[in-house]
């Protein structure tokens, strides 16, 4: 079982440079999502979508793109890299199975911006 | 989605029972309490969700009191690999409902 696959796993990039953070699940599910996590922190939602071709904004969304054209990708982009992204990302995934279907997680890429 | 309060650090014997403590005064209704950790630096593992009833599985244990204001996660004999920060997070029934993760608590098992 794959389940949430997330490449890549770590990444340092300059100021101002563009990149991707890949994110695919092969479980099916509607739901996926993009958390970043600093250092001795929570994790904050950044964007999800609840189905192809829909996304929304989480909680720190400024600096991040999304999209999702397939149920199974969900990619993120950094559109400048800025120091204050340097962080881990994870991305999630869910079924819409109610009531209490649980969120499973990637196992995180470590991005670093100098 | 209701908040929660978690200790921010607790410690526990190996061998012994870990019981992690949430409040969350302002559960509504159709609000699960869920439980999550964090190994280290991976992704958080589901552990265990309930509404209102105590719930079991091979992992833990939630006791949630009758006025479901609080929890308590149990995992009854701890082992040094249970070391990890652990998530009680409340969220209702919509699909579309984010989970919204806060500090946590950091558990250290000792030996």
């Amino acid at each position: 079982n794959a389940g949430v696959t997330q490449t890549p796993k770590f990444q340092v990039l300059k100021t101002g440079q563009s990149m991707t953070l890949q994110c695919a699940q092969d479980m099916n599910h509607e739901y996926m999502s993009w958390y970043r996590q600093d250092p001795g922190m929570g994790l904050r939602l950044i964007h999800y979508s609840v189905g192809a071709g829909i996304t929304d904004q989480g909680e720190v969304p400024n600096g991040y793109n999304v999209s999702r054209s397939t149920t199974e990708d969900f990619p993120l982009r950094l559109l400048s890299a800025a120091p204050s992204q340097t962080s881990v990302y994870f991305c999630a995934s869910r079924s819409q199975m109610p009531p209490g279907n649980t969120i499973y997680f990637g196992e995180g890429s470590w991005l670093t911006v100098v | 989605d209701a908040k929660t309060t978690q200790p921010t650090s607790m410690d526990c014997a190996e061998g012994r029972a870990a019981n992690l403590p949430c409040n969350h005064s302002t559960i509504s209704g159709n609000e699960y309490v869920y439980w999550y950790r964090q190994i280290h630096s991976q992704g958080p593992q589901y552990i265990i969700h309930g509404l209102k009833n105590n719930e079991t599985n091979e992992m833990a244990s939630l006791i949630i009191t009758e006025d479901r204001k609080s929890s308590t996660l149990i995992l009854p004999h701890a082992t040094l690999r249970d070391t990890a920060v652990y998530y009680c997070i409340v969220r209702g029934y919509n699909y579309g409902q984010n989970f919204v993760f806060g500090p946590g608590t950091r558990l250290s098992v000792l030996p």
